[in-house]
């Protein structure tokens, strides 16, 4: 089936430095979805992509949509110690069995005040 | 976008014994989902709860080990039948919001030991 690759795995930054990461995949997705998860809590959604290049920001929080469909990055600027927690890449497509999303595994972000 | 309320938030059984979680929306919904993260994992989709029919489960999910029911369109129930340890995850309701995207509950941390 599918698959993500979200990289990194963790990240352990300086308050106030900038974050990046991606997803990337071997097939073609229609959506991409940005999710944040604290311990405890379900996986929020920060910053939804319905068209290839499309960039679309959130506040400090800024996503891409790969041309080829196939990838997607978010960036975080100048980033905060309630940055802290699991961030999700998760991919959509609407041919396969209800449209369900595929998950990555997530990158573990950490921010020393 | 839909706020949705889990039950229970956590809770600790004995293995064979069988836990029914809830899901509960604010609004009426087509498609609710019923998602597992694993200890450090990311999130796998079970299956799809369908009002007025059964569910549809992914690979590797059963209906005599996760039976589901979706009575109307506001709520949905996961059981998870003849629990053993490796049961122990976080269960996860989510539903599907026309422009907004997937939105998910708070979850259910399941101990079995």
């Amino acid at each position: 089936g599918q698959q993500l690759n979200q990289s990194p795995q963790s990240m352990f930054i300086q308050e106030g430095e900038d974050v990046s990461m991606n997803c990337t995949s071997s097939s073609i997705f229609n959506t991409w979805l940005w999710y944040k998860q604290d311990p405890g809590e379900g996986p929020v959604l920060l910053i939804a992509l319905y068209k290839a290049g499309e960039l679309t920001s959130n506040g400090r929080l800024t996503a891409q949509f790969g041309i080829t469909r196939k990838d997607s990055f978010l960036n975080i600027s100048a980033s905060i110690p309630s940055d802290v927690g699991i961030y999700f890449c998760a991919g959509q497509n609407y041919g396969g069995s209800q449209g369900n999303l595929i998950f990555g595994k997530g990158t573990k972000l950490s921010v020393k005040p | 976008s839909a706020v949705i309320s889990q039950k229970p938030s956590r809770d600790i059984c004995q293995r064979g014994t069988s836990l029914t979680i809830q899901c509960q929306v604010d609004s009426q919904v087509t498609m609710m989902f019923w998602y597992r993260q694993q200890p450090g994992q990311s999130l796998t989709l079970i299956a799809t709860a369908n009002q007025g029919s059964e569910a549809t489960y992914e690979s590797g999910f059963v209906i005599d080990k996760f039976p589901i029911s979706r009575p109307n369109l506001t709520f949905s129930t996961l059981t998870v039948s003849n629990m053993s340890p490796e049961d122990s995850s976080i269960y996860l309701c989510s539903v599907a919001v026309y422009n907004y995207g997937y939105t998910f509950g708070s979850g259910t941390r399941l101990t079995v030991v």
